[in-house]
């Protein structure tokens, strides 16, 4: 079993449709971090959290430490929010503040 | 913001040659950077963990005498592939961290090698 699992693998949506991206991990962590990395491959990263609630224009990431799980939702999606979304963890027990990564959510917003 | 830096973007060699691959963070100084591999439809792998001025610390099964990694100064670590073989060919993408008590990664925008 992997320690950071994503679902779904792969999401289709129409524009203006609210997305919602799930993540659970299986070990202690420091911190969770949301990525976005679109075709031609480059990594933006997007959010880092640790408890709670961030939002970042139309993006909002949750974190539910006791359930080890994370959301990342997309409101009012645009066919530019077509990437792939990668959950990643900073273990407790890692070295050097190493990141393990989920296997990503492959988004397509069609027009 | 923070801004790192991959060269090149793209890279075609032939088998048995040695390809270097450079990453800057370009308004930062890392003391820590890190280099990853992605297959096609895969998640990232990390290869190797390259602090300044010490020797870098691979992952279990990376080729260390293979895979080279200079992190000579905090601004700048290079991963050199050596004696090249088709199965190399992959997408290959650095991180910085910025400052020592931080987790965020900065990402490079990567570097597609292929071998012939």
């Amino acid at each position: 079993k992997n320690e950071v699992e994503q679902s779904p693998q792969n999401l289709t949506a129409q524009e203006g449709e609210f997305i919602t991206i799930n993540c659970s991990y299986s070990v202690g962590i420091s911190a969770l971090h949301w990525l976005q990395q679109h075709p031609g491959g480059g990594i933006v990263s997007l959010f880092m959290l640790s408890s709670g609630k961030k939002k970042h224009g139309r993006l909002i990431a949750t974190i539910n430490i006791q359930e080890k799980h994370s959301s990342l939702h997309i409101t009012a999606s645009h066919p530019r929010d077509s990437a792939v979304y990668i959950c990643a963890v900073t273990a407790l027990s890692g070295s050097a503040r190493q990141l393990t990564f989920g296997s990503g959510t492959q988004l397509t917003v069609l027009p | 913001g923070a801004v790192v830096s991959q060269h090149p973007s793209r890279v075609i060699c032939k088998s048995g040659t040695s390809v270097k691959i450079e990453c800057r963070s370009l308004d930062f100084q890392a003391t820590t950077m890190f280099w990853y591999r992605q297959f096609p439809k895969q998640s990232l792998m990390l290869m190797a963990t390259s602090n300044e001025g010490s020797k870098a610390t691979y992952e279990q099964g990376v080729e260390k005498d293979k895979f080279l990694i200079n992190h000579a100064s905090l601004t700048l670590s290079t991963l050199t592939v050596t004696s090249a073989h088709p199965e190399d060919s992959s997408f290959y993408i650095c991180s910085a961290l910025r400052g020592k008590s931080t987790d965020t990664q900065y990402f490079g925008p990567g570097t597609r090698l292929t071998v012939l």
